[in-house]
């Protein structure tokens, strides 16, 4: 099966600062999605991003399908940015099923 | 993101009890998915439901039964589980299992077996 690969496994962060969390994937996928998961368990869905760019306020995320990866972009990190962040992928032909990877726990300090 | 409704959000059990989560939505999706998530590990896929019929069964033991009775509910029930089953069980849906759309999860209920 796929294999999905987040970097780096940790991060602190003083507040304001900005950070790029990467993930990669070892075959090619028809969907790839970022999410949050705050201290309370809620996994909240951050980006739907297949291929291309888009942003949210301060955070956007890049994915470049011919290379098997995906960035995602926090800028002037808050407190409330804390928690983990995972990538997920998804191949029609495996089901459908949606593949985390290991997450990057981030934490930012005040 | 909340438009997955799961219940409850917490639930304490004996090894000897039977229990359901249940988790709905309303969004007209077709596929559901229960997912398991230990501490410090990301979500595990369970299994995934498809216009009501069972599609996938990632040989999960029978102590978890799961039951979709329409296209807007779907159960979990438990019986005889173990303390090691104790986890965060993730409900999610899409628009359909293999389409072009994204996953949206519920807050899940965090299970603890005694």
């Amino acid at each position: 099966g796929i294999q999905v690969e987040q970097s780096p496994p940790d991060l602190i962060l003083q507040e304001g600062a900005n950070s790029t969390l990467r993930c990669n994937f070892s075959d090619s996928v028809n969907n790839l999605q970022w999410f949050h998961q705050n201290p309370w368990g809620q996994l909240i869905n951050l980006f739907y991003i297949p291929s291309g760019t888009k942003q949210n306020g301060r955070l956007s995320a890049t994915t470049v399908a011919t290379e098997r990866y995906s960035l995602l972009y926090i800028s002037s990190s808050q407190t409330t940015d804390s928690g983990v962040y995972f990538c997920a992928v998804r191949r029609y032909n495996q089901g459908g099923k949606l593949i985390f990877g290991q997450g990057t726990e981030l934490s930012v300090k005040p | 993101d909340t438009e997955v409704t799961q219940t409850p959000k917490h639930l304490v059990m004996g090894m000897t009890n039977k229990k359901s989560l249940k988790c709905e939505q309303h969004m007209g999706h077709r596929a559901m998915y229960w997912y398991k998530q230990k501490a410090k590990k990301p979500p595990e896929l369970m299994f995934v439901y498809s216009y009501e019929k069972l599609s996938i069964n990632e040989s999960v033991p029978s102590r978890f039964s799961p039951e979709c009775p329409n296209s807007s509910l779907l159960n979990l029930h438990l019986h005889a589980l173990q303390p090691e089953d104790s986890a965060l069980y993730l409900c999610a849906s899409s628009q359909q299992q293999s389409r072009d759309s994204p996953l949206h999860f519920g807050n899940g209920t965090r299970l603890t077996v005694t």
